[in-house]
């Protein structure tokens, strides 16, 4: 089937700092991969997408590529703001509307 | 000029209670979505419409039942509420098989 995997746990960095998170995936075909971001008491948000292999997302100074070879798609900033604490999640989208995302990962950036 | 938004934003009952929630979207979009996020922020697809039909029903209790009164409208009606209800739910709407765009999230707490 298709699924999401997430490093476990919050990760919490300071200010002016890198940051990744990891993501993995299974999926059969080829899939669309996002990252949504999820600011505090707010609904998900679109952060970037990728649509086919070696694709390049990029917003607000993050990125993720699309490794087919390693089915990865990691998230990275080179860095943080403290405004970018939040919980973020990966997600893939197979050929239908279905789209399965991973447990998230709150980000805590301090000052 | 909210995009995808819900109503109520905080929902607190009592168990045993029937309740609805709200959702409209104004982007034009033909695919709408109702999703859980429990306590841990998992996130679970429950129900998804095309067009006024049901595309996605996945293992979801009957007391839960959606309502799509038109493409731009679907209600969650739950009967019968019970204390493992409590969670955050969020509609989603998008076009075609391009990405879903999320409302701000209702809270339902069911005491």
């Amino acid at each position: 089937g298709n699924s999401v995997t997430q490093m476990e746990g919050p990760v919490t960095l300071s200010e002016e700092a890198f940051l990744t998170i990891n993501c993995t995936y299974t999926a059969t075909g080829y899939p669309s991969l996002f990252w949504y971001v999820q600011y505090p008491g707010e609904g998900l948000q679109l952060l970037l997408k990728a649509t086919k292999a070696d694709d390049k997302g990029s917003n607000k100074g993050f990125e993720a590529t699309y490794r087919k070879e390693t089915t990865s798609f990691h998230l990275e900033k080179g860095s943080v703001q403290v405004s970018d604490s939040a919980v973020y999640f990966c997600a893939l989208k197979p050929g239908n509307n279905r789209l399965a995302f991973g447990k998230g990962n709150q980000v805590v950036v301090i000052p | 000029d909210t995009a995808v938004s819900q109503t109520p934003k905080y929902l607190v009952t009592q168990m045993g209670n029937d309740k609805s929630i709200k959702c409209e979207q104004n982007l034009g979009h033909d695919t709408m979505y109702w999703y859980k996020q429990d306590s841990k922020k998992f996130l679970k697809i429950m129900f998804s419409y095309n067009n006024k039909e049901l595309i996605i029903n996945e293992t979801v209790p009957n007391r839960f039942s959606p309502k799509s009164p038109d493409k731009a409208h679907l209600n969650l009606h739950i009967n019968s509420l019970e204390l493992g209800d409590s969670a955050v739910y969020f509609c989603a709407s998008s076009q075609d098989l391009h990405e879903q765009y999320f409302g701000p999230g209702t809270r339902l707490t069911v005491t």
